[in-house]
């Protein structure tokens, strides 16, 4: 079955370190996404990438960090720059057609103390 | 820059009850507006996705309207289930990004 794997599904980390969390789909879709999602807030887009090599930042980048040297995978290190890093992190991909739909993986709840 | 606004935030109602949800947005040029269902702790599953030149989409007991010149879309959830119970989301596409709304907490009442 196609679809997009996060993982680890729960991630716990000490203050000031760096962590990545890994995004794979295997939809063969061009366009990757990371959104961070706390609670009462909508999603909010950390990153997005197009094509492979290229990425762009979203509305919060910030102590944020990607790389897409395969199709398939679009990993999100949150470095020790991010103030507040706490938070439910959902990957989504999309074919670059501009109608087609949005699809996610299940998630990483990642905990820094 | 595109805002997305759900009413209620939260409803409560009795199994078997016709509901409907709402979503707003600002900018009425997007290429379509998708549902999402959301399960504690689990990521978005697509539910609906209606293009611009679409009125509505249907799917089993769900059915998503899209009135682009106003700026709303509904869900229509007929003859709710417990098994309904989950946060609904619903989403504007632009062609460049997608806003999210904050969502509508369903609860069915067994």
């Amino acid at each position: 079955d196609g679809g997009i794997t996060q993982s680890p599904k729960y991630l716990f980390r000490k203050e000031g370190q760096n962590v990545t969390l890994s995004c794979e789909q295997n939809l063969n879709h061009d366009a990757m996404y990371w959104y961070r999602q706390d609670p009462g807030q909508g999603l909010r887009l950390i990153y997005y990438s197009q094509i492979v090599n290229d990425f762009q930042k979203g509305d919060i980048a910030e102590g944020y960090s990607v790389s897409r040297e395969k199709k398939e995978s679009f990993p999100l290190t949150v470095t020790s720059a991010q103030k507040n890093p706490t938070a439910f992190y959902l990957c989504a991909s999309s074919p670059t057609d501009r109608a087609s739909p949005l699809h996610f993986g299940n998630g990483t709840r990642l905990t820094v103390t | 820059k595109q805002e997305v606004t759900q009413i209620p935030a939260a409803l409560s109602v009795p199994e078997g009850e016709n509901l409907v949800l709402n979503c707003s947005f600002t900018d009425s040029a997007i290429y379509n507006l998708q549902w999402f269902r959301q399960d504690p702790g689990k990521g978005l599953t697509s539910l609906l996705l209606i293009q611009s030149s679409q009125r509505e989409q249907t799917s089993g007991r769900l059915n998503a309207s899209l009135d682009k010149s106003s700026g709303r879309s509904t869900l229509y959830i007929a003859a709710s289930q417990p098994g309904d119970s989950a946060t609904y989301l619903c989403a504007a596409n632009t062609g460049n990004q997608f806003y999210f709304g904050t969502g509508t907490s369903l609860t069915v009442i067994p």
